[in-house]
């Protein structure tokens, strides 16, 4: 099956820090890439879809100064955590399409810990 | 709104038994598609199936199968034979079927099934 590569698997951080999660998919084009947040022994809940090219869509409540998002090209997403800070700390999932027909492949994961 | 119900918040059973996790869902559209992920405690997603709506076939696939039931918009996962590696968190997802965009999905919250020796 398809492979989603989300880079780095663990960080831990420094408050006040910003922190660069990246998403690629390695053997197909993903027009659309969303990025979820998952608290411990909790659900998947989406953050922001972001298409090729375009701006990515947040969620209600998701605040897109803190969780900056670009999807500059059709295989590479980042989530980039701006001033980190301890509630930050949590496990972040991508998963990229390769179209509306397809299933999503989701990358390994990043567990962030803001200390 | 969509919405995705697992009732079942965590599952215990002995190895070689059987066991279905339930799925209910809720969507106003006519086309879309319900899928499976399987979370092992590493972290990984681990697809397992997608099954369009107008799809109603039961699939299996090994040890997995599916159980499709529109009329009941519920969509059960029964895992025989159950064995440790089984262990894992598992979700149950919907999307919508929309042209020129991929969806998102929406997740259950999830059911953690233990299977022990």
């Amino acid at each position: 099956g398809a492979v989603v590569s989300q880079h780095p698997s663990r960080v831990i951080c420094k408050s006040g820090t910003s922190v660069k999660i990246e998403c690629r998919s390695l053997d197909f084009q993903a027009t659309t890439m969303f990025w979820y947040r998952q608290f411990p022994k909790k659900s998947l809940m989406l953050m922001a879809t972001s298409n090729e090219g375009s701006k990515a869509t947040y969620e209600q409540g998701v605040e897109k100064d803190k969780f900056l998002i670009n999807h500059a090209s059709l295989t590479l997403s980042t989530l980039t955590v701006t001033s980190a800070h301890p509630e930050d700390s949590s496990f972040y999932i991508c998963s990229a399409r390769g179209g509306p027909y397809t299933e999503a492949f989701f990358g390994q994961g990043t567990r962030l810990t803001v200390v | 709104a969509q919405k995705v119900t697992q009732a079942q918040t965590e599952i215990s059973v002995v190895e070689k038994e059987d066991v279905t996790l339930d799925c209910v869902y809720e969507t106003r559209d006519t086309t879309y598609y319900l899928f499976w992920y399987k979370q092992p405690p590493s972290g990984e997603l681990v697809f397992l199936i997608r099954r369009n709506s107008f799809d109603e076939q039961n699939e299996i696939s090994g040890r997995y199968s599916w159980n499709f039931q529109k009329s009941t918009s519920s969509f059960n996962f029964t895992i025989t034979a159950s064995q440790v590696v089984d262990s894992a968190v598992y979700f149950c997802a919907l999307s919508e079927a929309r042209t020129g965009t991929a969806s998102k999905l929406t997740f259950g919250t999830g059911t953690r099934l233990q299977v022990t020796l």
